[in-house]
């Protein structure tokens, strides 16, 4: 069935350095990719989405890329600041054109920068 | 501009019991998906209403119902609650765009605890 894995389940870095995190997904039909961020206690908040027809989109800071081939994206940080601390989740949505459809989560990352 | 409202933020109930709550989508939205946020875990889609209608459904048994009212607000109902029911449950809304949706928005959540 659908699923999503998510990788590194927790990451530590120092203020400053990039931070990666990586998804693959399993139904080839996928076609939507948000990453929401989760603060302790807090909402989940969509920081960055992609959609199939694209490699790569950038936002300040934050970036992701697509491999359809391979089934994976990556969400990369660059600069990274203590209030980026918190825990990611990468999701993907395999319904037509339904960004706000049934969403498939991966099982999140714990980003901890250092000052 | 109201977000998503999640209400209670917090609940207790014993196990066989029955419990509903509650969700106001973000102004201007009409379309209410629920998820469910183990501890530790990414959330896990239990279903999704547009015009006061079940379209999408995960993969959760009947004892988890819903509703949507003519003003987008929506209820979730679980019955003979199991002790693996504890969870946070999100609820999400969006704007159904054609046949798709815009991204999802989430509330804060409400943590149910069973025992």
């Amino acid at each position: 069935g659908e699923n999503v894995e998510q990788h590194p389940s927790t990451l530590s870095v120092q203020e400053g350095d990039s931070a990666v995190i990586k998804c693959t997904y399993s139904d080839s039909a996928s076609n939507y990719f948000p990453w929401y961020k989760q603060e302790l206690g807090k909402r989940p908040q969509l920081i960055i989405d992609i959609r199939s027809n694209v490699g790569e989109k950038k936002d300040q800071r934050i970036a992701v890329t697509l491999n359809k081939t391979a089934k994976h994206f990556s969400l990369h940080i660059t600069e990274t600041q203590p209030e980026d601390s918190a825990v990611y989740f990468c999701a993907a949505s395999s319904s037509s054109n339904n960004q706000g459809g049934k969403l498939i989560f991966g099982q999140g990352t714990e980003l901890s920068v250092k000052p | 501009d109201a977000g998503v409202t999640q209400s209670p933020t917090h609940l207790i109930k014993t196990r066989g019991q029955q419990v509903t709550l509650r969700c106001s989508p973000k102004s201007g939205h009409d379309t209410v998906s629920w998820y469910q946020q183990a501890l530790g875990q990414g959330p896990q889609f239990i279903f999704q209403y547009y015009e006061e209608e079940e379209r999408q459904r995960g993969n959760f048994p009947d004892r988890f119902s819903g509703h949507q009212f003519p003003n987008y607000s929506s209820e979730l109902n679980v019955n003979a609650l199991l002790l693996g029911d504890s969870a946070l449950y999100l609820c999400a809304s969006s704007l159904r765009v054609g046949q798709g949706n815009s991204p999802l928005h989430f509330g804060n959540g409400t943590r149910l605890t069973v025992t």
